[in-house]
């Protein structure tokens, strides 16, 4: 079964940093678009990241400079590493699969709050 | 980078049927969107990939009462005969080397 499990979130102090991770069943990481997209308490979502099967990456100009998006072929996990992490970027975030986005995870939760 | 425009809510009786709209920015309008669809406490599901053309294709296990269509700019998700449970949150994507969704439409089933 194709399954994406999400897994870190937290609370956490603003300032901090927090590493998400996405483990993958059923198909290979490294041979897929992987993206991360969040969700702030009752808002819409927003993409925040993605990597390509190449290796490319990108980021939302909200996130890029603090967040890295990284994958461990060896696990079949994607990452997503935040730093300086504010009270604004408290949310949900899923992970998901391809473009578009046709296979989702079911999110974790990250409160940045002191 | 391309804007998505959705308006926030829509309305239609049990059992009739409603069009949402997602509305791509000037110099978009040949691109491809995506429709989700997210239940209340739930994560998003995907439902459809859908071209500029109007030729779309569904996600596994997404009812007949589903489809879309397109008009220039303009990409469509029509929900027939309307159940309880598409009582929904439902956003469009797309993306060039980033990816972008619209603010999403609250569907209220009458």
């Amino acid at each position: 079964e194709v399954q994406l499990v999400e897994s870190g979130g937290g609370l956490i102090q603003p300032g901090g940093s927090l590493r998400l991770s996405c483990a993958a069943s059923g198909f290979t990481v490294s041979s897929n678009y992987m993206s991360w997209v969040r969700q702030a308490p009752g808002k819409g979502l927003e993409w925040v990241s993605v990597i390509y099967s190449g290796g490319s990456t990108y980021y939302a100009d909200s996130v890029k400079g603090r967040f890295t998006i990284s994958r461990d072929n060896s696990k079949n996990t994607l990452y997503l590493q935040m730093n300086s992490l504010r009270a604004e970027d408290t949310a949900v975030y899923y992970c998901a699969r391809d473009r578009p986005a046709l296979i989702w995870g079911q999110g974790t939760l990250v409160t940045v709050s002191s | 980078q391309p804007v998505l425009t959705q308006s926030s809510s829509a309305s239609a009786s049990l059992g009739s049927s409603v069009k949402l709209t997602c509305t791509l920015s000037s110099g978009h309008s040949s691109y491809i969107i995506a429709w989700h669809q997210q239940q209340p406490g739930k994560a998003p599901r995907y439902l459809m990939k859908l071209e500029g053309s109007g030729s779309y294709n569904k996600g596994s296990g997404v009812p007949d009462r589903f489809s879309g269509s397109s008009s220039g700019a303009d990409r469509y998700l029509t929900i027939s005969n309307l159940q309880s449970e598409d009582e929904a949150d439902y956003y469009c994507e797309t993306w060039d080397s980033k990816g972008v969704f619209g603010t999403g439409t609250k569907v209220t089933v009458l």
